[in-house]
């Protein structure tokens, strides 16, 4: 069976700050998908980045950047120099090869200070 | 694009009474989806329709709720009667097709509370 696990329930930094959001997921399948979605308070879940099982090269977009790691289960966000606007619950999620359910972590709450 | 449309935005009922949620897709989208979202938790999956079909609704507690999406465009969600252990957001989303790499764009959720 699927699981995801964030195990950082909440983190708080300070404006600038660079923060890294972890991200530990199991699956029996060989071919799966891997998602973060931002959850800001207005409650819509906003779709931040895909990645397939095969593809385990690094991607930067802006300020966010995520590192793959097959061998460790593992899919960690980074946000570089944080903003206030970056205060959201953060969720890591996966899916199978086949029927696209998303399994979510419990989400990590981030609050940036100014 | 119009995003995910969802209403009521809130809802309050009492324990044992109905209560129903509409969801309307992006255009052209053809799986729609129904998650629960229980306070200080990640979404859980309830339904998954693939144009007016369900493909899984392993998760929906089959005695007291039901979905539907007739033709295969808007969907209903329906609680009832609800309990307490109902109050969570509901949230709906939909994918262009059923493919596991397809991102799911969601709605802003119905947020119920059961008193």
């Amino acid at each position: 069976a699927q699981k995801v696990t964030q195990a950082q329930t909440e983190i708080s930094v300070v404006e600038k700050e660079d923060v890294t959001l972890d991200c530990v997921y199991e699956t029996r399948d060989t071919t799966y998908y891997l998602f973060w979605y931002k959850q800001p308070p207005s409650g819509e879940l906003v779709f931040l980045i895909r990645r397939n099982s095969f593809d385990e090269q690094n991607e930067i977009s802006g300020r966010y950047s995520w590192n793959f790691q097959k061998s460790t289960s593992s899919f960690n966000f980074t946000i570089t120099a944080s903003q206030v606007v970056d205060s959201a619950v953060y969720f890591c999620a996966l899916s199978e090869e086949y029927g696209n359910k998303l399994v979510f972590g419990a989400g990590t709450i981030l609050r940036v200070k100014s | 694009e119009a995003g995910v449309a969802q209403s009521p935005r809130y809802k309050i009922i009492e324990k044992r009474q109905s209560v129903a949620f509409w969801c309307n897709p992006i255009s052209g989208h053809a799986t729609l989806y129904w998650y629960q979202q229980i306070l200080g938790q990640g979404p859980k999956l309830l339904i998954q329709f693939q144009n007016n079909g369900v493909v899984d609704d392993s998760q929906l507690p089959k005695d007291r709720f039901s979905a539907e999406r007739l033709k295969g465009v808007d969907s209903t969600l329906k609680i009832q009667p609800a309990k307490l252990e109902d109050s969570a957001v509901y949230l709906c989303a939909s994918s262009l097709s059923g493919g596991s790499n397809q991102p799911q764009h969601f709605g802003d959720g119905t947020r119920l509370s059961i008193l």
